[in-house]
């Protein structure tokens, strides 16, 4: 099976920076998502890492270290829209069935 | 446009009924996926086909059904088996031999027993 670990919640002040940590225990490792969802509506990609390192998209990082079963994803100048639950997960190499954690909500305020 | 639709997007079922949520996609994707979201549980996975005539149980298959008998559609019957299926339903697609396999969602059915 797989174990995928996130905060439940965070909170962070406009213009600020979040890290958001996700661990995982996997078998047949191939690869890690970053997902956001608002509220009642789908899920949209955000990022996507397979070799260890930082990957920069605009205002979001993310990081994956295979060997510790760490990553993170980073939201740099936090926006009142960026208020959305972050779920992290985790693609198997041999049947490419992906699974979530149970998401981070991050709430900006003012 | 390419992309994903479910139907419907609201539904109510009595107890003892069978309901079943359409998922279609023009994308062209191989594999297509359906999960049940729960507040605070993330996202879990019912089941996934990778191809036509092809499907796998996910981790919550008990009391679902599903069939893929074109590569457009993936509908997704939950059966009076499913003890509590008040929930969001969310169906996806992924191209597995493109590398990443970035999932694309729909924008969910959300199931209400009364």
């Amino acid at each position: 099976g797989q174990n995928i670990d996130q905060p439940t919640e965070m909170t962070a002040t406009e213009g600020a920076i979040v890290q958001i940590n996700c661990t995982y225990q996997t078998s047949g490792f191939n690869g890690l998502f970053w997902y956001q969802q608002h509220a009642g509506e789908a899920p949209t990609f955000l990022s996507y890492n397979v070799l260890d390192g930082l990957e920069e998209k605009g205002r979001f990082s993310s990081f994956l270290s295979r060997s510790k079963g760490y990553c993170y994803l980073l939201l740099k100048e936090l926006q009142m829209k960026d208020s959305a639950s972050y779920l992290c997960a985790v693609i198997r190499s041999n049947d490419y069935k992906l699974s979530f954690g149970a998401g981070t909500t991050v709430t900006v305020r003012a | 446009d390419g992309g994903i639709t479910q139907s419907p997007k609201y539904l109510f079922r009595k107890e003892g009924q069978n309901v079943t949520l359409s998922c279609e996609q023009n994308l062209n994707h191989d594999a297509m996926y359906w999960y049940r979201q729960d507040p605070g549980q993330g996202l879990r996975l019912i089941y996934y086909s990778q191809i036509v005539n092809d499907f796998q149980k996910g981790d919550i298959a008990e009391g679902y059904s599903v069939s893929r008998e074109k590569k457009e559609s993936f509908p997704l019957t939950v059966t009076s088996a499913q003890k509590n299926p008040t929930a969001f339903y969310l169906c996806a697609t992924g191209q597995p031999s493109r590398g990443a396999n970035v999932l694309t969602f729909g924008a969910g059915s959300r199931l209400t027993v009364l």
